[in-house]
């Protein structure tokens, strides 16, 4: 159950775009389509951005959107603004009926 | 309003024992299976363990299978970590979560409680 690989930083400058990666193996990210991510606030629970690869929940910002190629997802912010930067963190469902998250990345905005 | 409130959290010495809650409303909690997951200080996202809807599957992380027990009420919308043989890395902030589509498991998590503090130390 190794986390998934995600890169430890990225940042950008307000109305820019950044993507951050989330590499896993061929029995989970590349497996299934149930790769989810959340982003979490300093002393705040994780909020549900993207699940199911590309979907979004109700009342996320179109700003953010998902995508997998492979064993590899990726998450996409357009249109950065202030309050996106946060942790970001991929997870993924895995062929032992288990759930492994990634390492997380920290966003920062210029 | 759907919201989880997590309590028994703490200090435990280590080789202790602690039994964790998550108290749910706002949504038909048998219909949804929750999960526990944790958060060490500075650190990321771990994944603990979850159970199903009616409480009939159960799954858990290799770092606590055999240690902790996952277990619902669904007649009191109350969900349950047993952790025992508490080890200092079991150190964290708890959460439990549910899955974001009745009888999904282990695919998104829509609704997060504020979490419990866990300390293991001596």
């Amino acid at each position: 159950q190794s986390a998934l690989t995600q890169p430890a930083s990225v940042s950008g400058s307000p109305g820019q775009s950044i993507t951050i990666s989330c590499t896993g193996t061929s029995s989970d990210v590349g497996y299934y389509n149930y790769v989810s991510w959340y982003q979490q606030h300093p002393g705040k629970a994780p909020k549900l951005m993207i699940y199911d690869v590309s979907n979004r929940p109700s009342g996320v910002s179109n700003r953010f959107s998902g995508s997998k190629s492979g064993n590899t997802a990726s998450l996409t912010i357009s249109g950065l603004q202030a309050e996106d930067e946060a942790d970001y963190y991929c997870s993924s469902y895995t062929t032992s009926n288990t759930l492994v998250f990634g390492g997380g990345t920290k966003l920062t905005v210029l | 309003e759907v919201q989880l409130l997590e309590s028994g959290g703490g200090l435990v010495q280590p080789g202790g024992s602690l039994r964790l809650s998550c108290a749910a409303s706002g949504f038909t909690f048998s219909n949804y299976a929750i999960n526990w997951a944790r958060q060490a200080p500075g650190k990321g996202l771990e994944w603990v363990s979850v159970i199903s809807g009616s409480g009939g599957s159960t799954y858990y992380a290799d770092s606590v299978k055999g240690r902790f027990t996952i277990s619902r009420d669904n007649s009191m919308n109350t969900l349950y970590l047993q952790m025992n043989s508490l080890r200092a890395e079991d150190t964290a902030v708890y959460y439990c979560a549910k899955e974001e589509a009745a009888r999904h498991i282990l695919d998104a998590f829509d609704i997060w409680g504020q979490g419990t503090m866990v300390t293991v130390s001596s």
